[in-house]
C-alpha cells in the first residue's frame, strides 16, 4: 500500500532564504506527483506536476525534483517571501485515473 | 474562468438526515475525486470517477455515495450523515496528464 510522507512537518524560516521540502513515497511505481499549497481554511492550490519519465519541474521561484527510485521528491523555494507561508502538500498517482495518495504536509512560516 | 465549484460552503445538520454536496466542473475532465480533510489525518479520498457512469471507492467511502451521470457533475451523498462525518470536503477533477483542480470546500459539521 503506498504510504506518502512529508519532512518536516512543520518549517519557519526568515524571509530571503532559500529551502528545501521534501516527499517520500514508499511505492516506486507512481504516474504522476503533484505539489499544493494550501492556505488555511481554503482549497488547494497546485504548483507543480512531475510526471513518471521527468526529473524536474520549474514554475518561478519554484523547481520541484523527482526521484523514482529512491521514492522522493523536493520542492524547492527560492528567496522565500512571508506570502510562502502556508501548507505544502505532496500526492502521488499510480495510473492517469487511480486513487490519488496525500502526504500530511509540511506547515511552513516565513517571518519577515 | 475554468473551476471546480462546490456546494455549499458551510453546511450544519443532524444526525441522520440526508444530504447531498454538488461539486461541477465547466474543464470537460474526464477524472472527478471526493476527499476529506481532518486535522491529524490529512486529506483522504472517499471515492473518485474516472468517467461517466464509473466510480470506484477509495480509503474511506463508509457512509457515503456519490453518482456520475453526467460529466461535469459528481455529488457527494450522506444518506445518514453521524457526528464522525463532520469534517471539510472537497471535491477534484483533472484530465490525463494535468493536474488536479480543486473546489473551495464544503464544511460539514454534523451534530
Amino acid at each position: 500500500k503506498q504510504e506518502v510522507t512529508q519532512i518536516p512537518a512543520a518549517l519557519s524560516v526568515p524571509e530571503g532564504e532559500n529551502l528545501v521540502l521534501n516527499c517520500s513515497f514508499t511505492d516506486s511505481a507512481i504516474y504522476n506527483l503533484q505539489w499544493f499549497r494550501q492556505d488555511p481554511g481554503k482549497g488547494l492550490t497546485s504548483l507543480l506536476l512531475i510526471q513518471s519519465s521527468q526529473r524536474e519541474q520549474t514554475s518561478g521561484r519554484l523547481n520541484a525534483s523527482l526521484d523514482k527510485s529512491s521514492g522522493r521528491s523536493t520542492l524547492y523555494i527560492a528567496a522565500s517571501q512571508p506570502g510562502d507561508s502556508a501548507t505544502y502538500l505532496c500526492a502521488v498517482r499510480k495510473t492517469s485515473y487511480d486513487k490519488v495518495i496525500f502526504g500530511p504536509g509540511t506547515s511552513l512560516s516565513v517571518i519577515p | 474562468e475554468a473551476q471546480v465549484t462546490q456546494n455549499p460552503r458551510y453546511l450544519i445538520t443532524v444526525t441522520g438526515k440526508k444530504l447531498t454536496v454538488t461539486c461541477s466542473q465547466n474543464m470537460n475532465h474526464e477524472y472527478m475525486s471526493w476527499y476529506r480533510q481532518d486535522p491529524g489525518l490529512g486529506l483522504r479520498q472517499i471515492y473518485y470517477s474516472m468517467n461517466v457512469e464509473v466510480t470506484d471507492k477509495g480509503d474511506v467511502p463508509e457512509g457515503y455515495k456519490v453518482s456520475r451521470k453526467e460529466k461535469r457533475n459528481f455529488p457527494l451523498i450522506l444518506e445518514s450523515p453521524s457526528p464522525n462525518q463532520t469534517s471539510l470536503y472537497f471535491c477534484a477533477s483533472s484530465a490525463i496528464n494535468s493536474p488536479l483542480h480543486f473546489g473551495n470546500g464544503t464544511r460539514l459539521t454534523v451534530t
